[in-house]
């Protein structure tokens, strides 16, 4: 099945520094999605974006998926921005089902 | 409009017991996911169903299984749980679960194993 890879597995940044979150797959996508699991569980959808680029506020996403990564910049963080990112997709046969990477866990120091 | 909603929140079950979780999708949507995240890890894919029917299933032993209702609900059971079944379980919603589509998760089902 399709690989998926996030790097790094670890960022301690400090308020209003800016970060890059790194997202490999192994295979064609037709489903790329960023999301932010907060202390509490919930997977937030950031960006859907199997191809191009998107912004939403401080956060934006750009996926080349001819070369296979995406990435997730967050601007200006904050520490509710704290949490891990996952990168998630689904290969271009079959059903929806997502496939995860191991996330990025980001801690924003005060 | 509420998002996806799953119930309960939190679970404590011994070993060898049956457990069930349930899932509403989002009004309107009608493919449901299921997903176990072990800590530490990313979530994994479990079933996904559509009107009713099964469309994918994951690598995990016949001990697991679901159903999906008329009103698109959806129920998760574990049979004869083992330790390592104590994970957070999410479901997932889309509108027809085709692979193009976008997931929108709840806030999971904390199930502990003793």
């Amino acid at each position: 099945g399709i690989q998926v890879e996030q790097s790094p597995p670890d960022l301690i940044l400090q308020e209003g520094a800016n970060s890059t979150l790194r997202c490999n797959f192994s295979d064609s996508v037709n489903n790329l999605q960023w999301f932010h699991q907060n202390p509490w569980g919930q997977l937030i959808n950031l960006f859907y974006i199997p191809s191009g680029t998107k912004q939403n506020g401080r956060l934006s996403a750009t996926t080349v998926a001819t070369e296979r990564y995406s990435l997730l910049y967050i601007s200006s963080s904050q520490t509710t921005d704290s949490g891990v990112y996952f990168c998630a997709v689904a290969s271009n046969f079959g059903n929806e089902k997502l496939t995860f990477g191991t996330g990025t866990r980001l801690t924003i120091i005060p | 409009d509420a998002g996806v909603t799953q119930s309960p929140t939190h679970l404590i079950k011994t070993r060898g017991q049956h457990v069930t979780l349930r899932c509403s999708p989002i009004s309107g949507h009608k493919s449901v996911s299921w997903y176990q995240q072990v800590l530490g890890q990313g979530p994994q894919f479990i079933f996904q169903y559509y009107e009713k029917e099964e469309r994918g299933r994951g690598n995990f032993p016949d001990r697991f299984s679901a159903r999906q209702f008329p009103n698109y609900s959806s129920e998760l059971n574990v049979n004869a749980l083992l330790l390592g079944d104590s994970a957070l379980y999410l479901c997932a919603s889309s509108f027809s679960g085709q692979v193009n589509e976008k997931l929108f998760f709840g806030s999971g089902t904390q199930l502990s194993v003793l």
